[in-house]
């Protein structure tokens, strides 16, 4: 069976901190991918990453970066130098590929005081 | 960027009435999901639809839920028979080849 887990339910940082939300997962498959969304307070799901299982290159889109390490299964994403409007829940999530359907994890809510 | 649609924002209804929920997909998606997100909690699978059927569905998507993709384009969930329970966000979601997986912004039902 497929899981992904997000241990921090909440996480509080100060603008300009970075912050790092963890997302650990579970398939069997060898083949999968792997979501980051953030949900803002007005509620839409916004896709930020996928990541193929097959490459494990970190990734780097502005103040954005995510660590794929599949030897403790494991994408954590990093916002470095945080602001305001980084404050969303963030949820992980794994699918097969071909259409498989989305496993979303219980998500992170962060909030980025100024 | 192309953009999938939903229709209503928001919907209204009271207990044992059937609601429609309507999404229009982008184009060229071949694969078409409803999830739901009860207030406060984690996003959830309902069903998937592929080649103009069902590939997938989840224990939620019982009896209560259909889905039709009619005219090639809209993709609709019907619930048949609404439960206070069914209270939620309803999300449709596309994906084609490249395998991203695009989100509605979302229809907010609330049963009465």
């Amino acid at each position: 069976a497929q899981k992904v887990t997000q241990a921090q339910t909440e996480i509080s940082v100060v603008e300009k901190e970075d912050v790092t939300l963890d997302c650990v997962y579970e398939t069997r498959d060898t083949t999968y991918y792997l979501f980051w969304y953030k949900q803002p307070p007005s509620g839409e799901l916004v896709f930020l990453i996928r990541r193929n299982s097959f490459d494990e290159q970190n990734e780097i889109s502005g103040r954005y970066s995510w660590n794929f390490q599949k030897s403790t299964s494991s994408f954590n994403f990093t916002i470095t130098a945080s602001q305001v409007v980084d404050s969303a829940v963030y949820f992980c999530a794994l699918n097969r590929p071909q259409g498989g359907k989305l496993i979303f994890g219980q998500g992170t809510e962060l909030s980025v005081k100024p | 960027e192309p953009e999938v649609t939903q229709t209503p924002s928001h919907q209204v209804t009271q207990m044992g009435q059937e609601v429609i929920l309507r999404c229009v997909p982008i184009s060229n998606h071949l694969y078409f999901y409803w999830y739901r997100q009860i207030l406060g909690q984690k996003v959830e699978f309902l069903v998937s639809f592929y080649n103009n059927e069902i590939s997938e569905k989840s224990e939620i998507f019982d009896d209560q839920f259909s889905v039709e993709r009619p005219d090639g384009s809209n993709f609709t969930l019907k619930i048949r028979s609404t439960k206070l329970e069914d209270s939620a966000m309803y999300f449709c979601a596309g994906t084609g080849l490249n395998e991203k997986l695009f989100f509605g912004s979302g229809t907010q039902l609330s049963v009465l």
